[in-house]
């Protein structure tokens, strides 16, 4: 069955640092991958969407890569903040099918 | 403002009743999506409506039942036949462009069965 997994463990960073997130996946031929940031009792909110013939997406500080052949991708926060301290989700998709399967999420914790 | 709304943020209900959260969308998107989140077990899908008058059963439509009479809304009716229905609730809507799919998502409801 189709399965993505993400950082169990909680990542705890130094304000300042550049937080690393994981998301790979089997069995499945994703179109795109996106991630979402949540915080604690509130709905997600989309972050960035790489498709598979992209290598490396940028938004700010943010970061995204997606490896189709290691089936993984990579979101990188630079200069954290402790506002970025967020549960982050990956969210995989493909062609016109309208459900996304999504990870478990990976929470991220920058201190000051 | 263009968004998602659901009401009410919190819900108690007695155990063998059944409740409706609502959710309003004004982003003229055509699909809807109910999603029931558990500590640790992330997002699971419930029910998803693609146009008006037509909805398909998600991973655990179980004890759930939805209606799309209007593209704006999509409610949710947890039933007695719910075994396990206190939990988070989010509904999202999305539009589809260039086979790419983005999520907007409501704020949530939190339902307690006492």
């Amino acid at each position: 069955s189709q399965k993505i997994e993400q950082n169990s463990e909680a990542l705890n960073i130094q304000e300042g640092k550049t937080a690393t997130l994981t998301c790979n996946y089997t069995n499945y031929s994703p179109a795109y991958l996106q991630w979402y940031r949540q915080d604690p009792g509130r709905g997600p909110v989309f972050l960035l969407l790489i498709r598979e013939n992209e290598k490396e997406k940028r938004k700010e500080r943010l970061k995204v890569t997606f490896d189709t052949t290691l089936k993984q991708s990579l979101f990188h926060i630079t200069a954290s903040q402790p506002a970025d301290s967020a549960t982050y989700l990956c969210a995989l998709g493909a062609g016109n099918n309208r459900k996304l399967i999504w990870g478990l999420g990976t929470s991220l914790a920058v201190n000051p | 403002d263009g968004g998602i709304t659901q009401s009410p943020k919190y819900l108690f209900r007695k155990e063998g009743q059944n409740v409706t959260l609502s959710c309003e969308q004004n982003l003229n998107h055509d699909a809807m999506y109910w999603y029931r989140q558990d500590p640790g077990q992330g997002l699971r899908l419930i029910y998803y409506s693609q146009i008006v008058n037509d909805f398909q059963k998600g991973d655990i439509a179980e004890g759930y039942s939805v209606s799309r009479e209007k593209k704006e809304s999509f409610p949710l009716t947890v039933t007695s036949a719910q075994k396990n229905p206190t939990a988070f609730y989010l509904c999202a809507s999305s539009t589809l462009a260039g086979g790419l799919e983005t999520q907007c998502f409501g704020p949530g409801t939190g339902l307690l069965v006492l």
